[in-house]
């Protein structure tokens, strides 16, 4: 039973435009929520999070919606760039942000092109 | 800095061999955790550790081991190697704080044939 779901395997934009990439959870208890990035033969790094209490957080060129009614959050990369392209991991975990047990969804693939 | 760093980056094992993915971290993290990626799948967690000599199975745990004798060293050993354990694996650690991200490894991609 996937807990966290990316159902977009891939998304395709022109640079300089919005890039949205979505994610779905069924946990009501997560209550924390990362996006990491991830580029070939690397490591996933991190992105941006967010916690419950909150529905909007941003950190430059991106930002992250959260809508717990709707058990649905995003992140929006404006502009986006070429560099951007990886695939993108939603996680979320449970428990006041105890990050030792992230759950992962299946990711998203984007590619910026220019 | 160098972060977590995780050794070997590539290895081929026969079915029934042992190995183990080494990992080490300079960030003096309590946590520390493995995860494992197959091909179009998200991470599962294998292990995890909040602290030296504290280990706990995460979602994935049969067919590998971990121990943790030092804040710095979260090791992963396979005993006897199956097909089904060829994958990416993934080390991360991160502070014990609420609401803090985990860094991760580059990654071992290891091949059971």
């Amino acid at each position: 039973d996937q807990q966290v779901k990316q159902n977009s395997p891939s998304l395709s934009v022109q640079e300089g435009r919005i890039s949205i990439l979505n994610c779905d959870y069924t946990n009501s208890m997560f209550d924390y929520f990362l996006w990491y990035k991830k580029y070939p033969a690397e490591g996933p790094t991190f992105l941006i999070s967010i916690s419950s209490i909150k529905d909007k957080n941003e950190d430059g060129r991106f930002t992250v919606f959260l809508n717990k009614s709707a058990k649905h959050l995003s992140l929006h990369i404006v502009p986006s760039q070429p560099g951007d392209s990886a695939v993108y991991f939603c996680a979320a975990s449970e428990g006041g942000g105890s990050n030792y047990k992230l759950t992962f969804g299946k990711g998203t693939l984007l590619t910026v092109n220019p | 800095n160098a972060g977590v760093t995780q050794t070997p980056k590539f290895r081929i094992l026969k079915i029934g061999q042992s190995m183990t993915l080494q990992c080490t971290q300079d960030m003096n993290h309590n946590y520390m955790y493995w995860y494992r990626q197959d091909p179009g799948m998200g991470l599962k967690l294998i292990y995890y550790s909040v602290g030296a000599g504290i280990t706990d199975k995460g979602e994935v745990p049969n067919g590998y081991n971990v121990s943790r004798s030092t804040t710095e060293d979260f090791p992963l050993r396979l005993e006897l190697a199956a097909p089904s354990q060829t994958s990416v694996y993934f080390c991360a650690s991160s502070y014990p704080n609420s609401y803090t991200e985990a860094f991760f490894g580059q990654g071992t991609r290891l091949t059971v044939v």
